[in-house]
């Protein structure tokens, strides 16, 4: 079964620093692997995925991630954290395209300090 | 444009009540989804359907009947509804043609039960 492990319930970074959040995977077939970002009161907001191309994956607002499979790992990073950046972010997992369901990791909540 | 709506966006109701949430995408989507989040932030898939047609339902109890009408639309209906029904509930969207699963999210409907 898949299932997503992050690590680190709240991260608190100040701005101008680096943004590490770790995102540990398990699936029994190459997964895709997503990050999501929720503002608070809002919709979640896709901000990158990888399908099994490129394993440096770049998203939207400055985040990248790296997959590695021989970490089981899809942490998320940015180098330069700004205020606007507080968020929930969440990690899920899908066994890939059709109907298949996203498995979401607990979420950590970043938090930014001017 | 908005991709993936849902109405209402909060909706405050007595416990043995009965509640619809509508969902709507206008991303020409085959399949569509129902996922909740409790208290703690936690996600899980709770309905999918594809072309009108139910694929995933997740040990859902049986007070929640989903509905979809034509495959822009996904509707949820909540029977004698409990105190533990109290949650954020996501609509998202997806083509499962795609090269991965990613789906888009709505804006979340805040059910609060008294």
């Amino acid at each position: 079964a898949q299932s997503v492990t992050q690590l680190g319930s709240h991260v608190s970074v100040s701005e101008g620093a680096l943004v590490l959040l770790r995102c540990n995977y398990s699936s029994s077939v190459p997964p895709y692997l997503f990050w999501y970002v929720q503002y608070p009161n809002q919709g979640l907001q896709l901000l990158l995925k990888y399908t099994s191309a490129a394993t440096l994956v770049k998203g939207i607002n400055g985040f990248e991630a790296e997959f590695k499979k021989s970490e089981t790992s899809f942490h998320l990073t940015k180098p330069s954290a700004h205020m606007s950046d507080a968020a929930e972010y969440f990690c899920a997992v899908s066994e890939g395209g059709g109907y298949n369901k996203l498995i979401f990791g607990a979420g950590t909540r970043l938090a930014v300090h001017p | 444009d908005t991709a993936v709506s849902q109405t209402p966006k909060y909706l405050v109701t007595q416990m043995g009540n009965d509640k619809s949430i509508k969902c709507e995408q206008n991303l020409g989507h085959d399949t569509m989804y129902w996922y909740k989040q409790d208290s703690k932030k936690f996600l899980k898939i709770m309905f999918s359907y594809n072309n009108k047609e139910l694929i995933i339902n997740e040990t859902v109890p049986n007070r929640f009947s989903p509905k979809s009408p034509d495959k822009a639309h996904l509707n949820l209906h909540i029977n004698s509804l409990e105190l533990g029904d109290s949650a954020v509930y996501f609509c998202a969207s997806s083509h499962p043609r795609g090269d991965s699963n990613e789906q888009y999210f709505g804006p979340g409907t805040r059910l609060t039960v008294t």
